[in-house]
């Protein structure tokens, strides 16, 4: 079975601060791809990084670093000096075996206060 | 380059009407999906196509259905409407439908029904 949880529902920070977002998964594929999307308000998901299932590599993108570790099938999301821009709704995803069928995460609510 | 139109973006229908989305995919993309986006229930899967043929299809009942047409844009119905069918109801695009291709959320189409 594919399953994705992320187990904080909504995270506060004040501007500056780091935050780490958790995202565990299941699968029982030897290939899948990881994601994380964004969703503003206005609705729209936004990608923001895929990862491979052979590619433990950590990523950093400017304030955007993801942590991917088989071994306890996570793939952590964190935000380094979170901006008030950064409020949103995350979520985490798995493509499996199955062409274009996301699992997504529950998503978590993170709200950045000035 | 258009991203991902869908239209109408807010509805209001009253129980046991039916209803029609749009998806307009990104130019030369082929694979459109479809997702139910609900606060209780999240993220879900609703159908997947490409080239005019539903590949995949979640667990949602038959009166869920959807096509797509030679341009490749899609349409999703949903007949008999409930009250639980109110819900954000998202298309994603994508190239080929294969997971190594990135997938393009559009901005939604919020239901509500009464």
């Amino acid at each position: 079975a594919q399953k994705v949880t992320q187990a904080q529902t909504e995270i506060s920070v004040v501007e500056k601060e780091d935050v780490t977002l958790d995202c565990v998964y299941e699968t029982r594929d030897t290939t899948y791809y990881l994601f994380w999307y964004k969703q503003p308000p206005s609705g729209e998901l936004v990608f923001l990084i895929r990862r491979n299932s052979f590619d433990e590599q950590n990523e950093i993108s400017g304030r955007y670093s993801w942590n991917f570790q088989k071994s306890t099938s996570s793939f952590n999301f964190t935000i380094t000096a979170s901006q008030v821009v950064d409020s949103a709704v995350y979520f985490c995803a798995l493509l499996g075996d199955n062409f274009n069928k996301f699992y997504f995460g529950s998503g978590t609510k993170l709200n950045v206060k000035p | 380059k258009a991203g991902v139109t869908q239209t109408p973006r807010y509805l209001i229908k009253t129980r046991g009407q039916q209803v029609t989305l749009s998806c307009s995919p990104i130019s030369g993309h082929r694979s459109v999906s479809w997702y139910q986006q609900t606060p209780g229930q999240g993220l879900q899967f609703l159908f997947e196509y490409f080239s005019e043929t539903q590949r995949n299809k979640g667990n949602f009942p038959g009166r869920f259905s959807g096509r797509q047409f030679s341009n490749s844009r899609s349409e999703m119905n949903v007949s008999t409407l409930e009250l639980g069918d109110s819900a954000l109801y998202l298309c994603a695009s994508s190239l080929v439908g294969d997971r190594t291709n990135e997938a393009f959320f559009g901005q939604g189409t919020r239901l509500t029904v009464v």
